[in-house]
């Protein structure tokens, strides 16, 4: 079975601090995904990345940066947190595009 | 951009009962998969299934391309089955990626 691995299952951070959020797979898969899940807004789709040190802006980018040097790991930056940025961030994975999506078990961070 | 709507928005059953959860889109799509999303937050690929029909034991999905809909047949529901359902598209000519509808929030009482 594939498997996603989110690094924090929560996480609580100050206004104004940098934040990282790791994500590893062990698939060798090519796609990788950062989503964010808010009630009432469903999943949305900040960054993605098709291969190594590729990346491609998603729907609401704005305060976030990605880092993905390795096949296997691709980390959601936060530069400097905001209250507006606590949220349950959840990382997926593909093989390639238009196959299966998995994601990892998500990250409930809280920026105070 | 491709809309996608699923209904009913919150569904409460009692344990075995069946039940149709719906996505229509409004456009021609690549992908279609089904995400279940459990109490603590994880999400499970239930099926890839951008057309025909699929089965999963008491789980089964069918997809009718050419109308723009799918189904998501859960039978004999347990109280396991509870979370919130996702329907998510990949629009044909896209960007290559998944768009997803709100859910469904089944809860399935003892």
């Amino acid at each position: 079975d594939v498997k996603v691995t989110q690094s924090s299952r929560y996480l609580v951070k100050r206004t104004g601090e940098k934040v990282f959020l790791e994500c590893v797979q062990d698939m060798d898969h090519e796609n990788m995904f950062w989503y964010r899940q808010d009630p009432g807004l469903g999943l949305r789709l900040i960054y993605f990345s098709y291969d190594v040190k590729m990346k491609e802006k998603g729907d609401i980018p704005e305060g976030y940066s990605v880092s993905r040097e390795k096949k296997e790991r691709f980390s959601l930056i936060l530069e400097s947190a905001s209250t507006n940025q606590t949220s349950m961030y959840l990382c997926a994975s593909s093989l390639m595009s238009g196959s299966k999506l998995f994601f990892g078990s998500g990250t409930q961070l809280s920026v105070l | 951009g491709i809309q996608v709507e699923q209904s009913p928005p919150d569904l409460i059953l009692q344990e075995g009962a069946n039940s149709t959860l719906r996505c229509n889109f409004s456009d021609s799509v690549n992908n279609l998969q089904w995400f279940h999303q459990n109490p603590w937050g994880q999400l499970i690929n239930l099926f890839y299934i951008p057309s025909g029909t699929k089965q999963n034991g008491r789980l089964s999905a069918t997809t009718v391309a050419t109308e723009r809909y799918s189904l998501l047949y859960i039978s004999s529901s347990q109280t396991t089955d509870s979370g919130v359902y996702f329907c998510a598209v990949e629009e044909q000519g896209g960007s290559e990626k998944l768009v997803f509808g709100k859910g469904t929030k089944l809860t399935v009482n003892p």
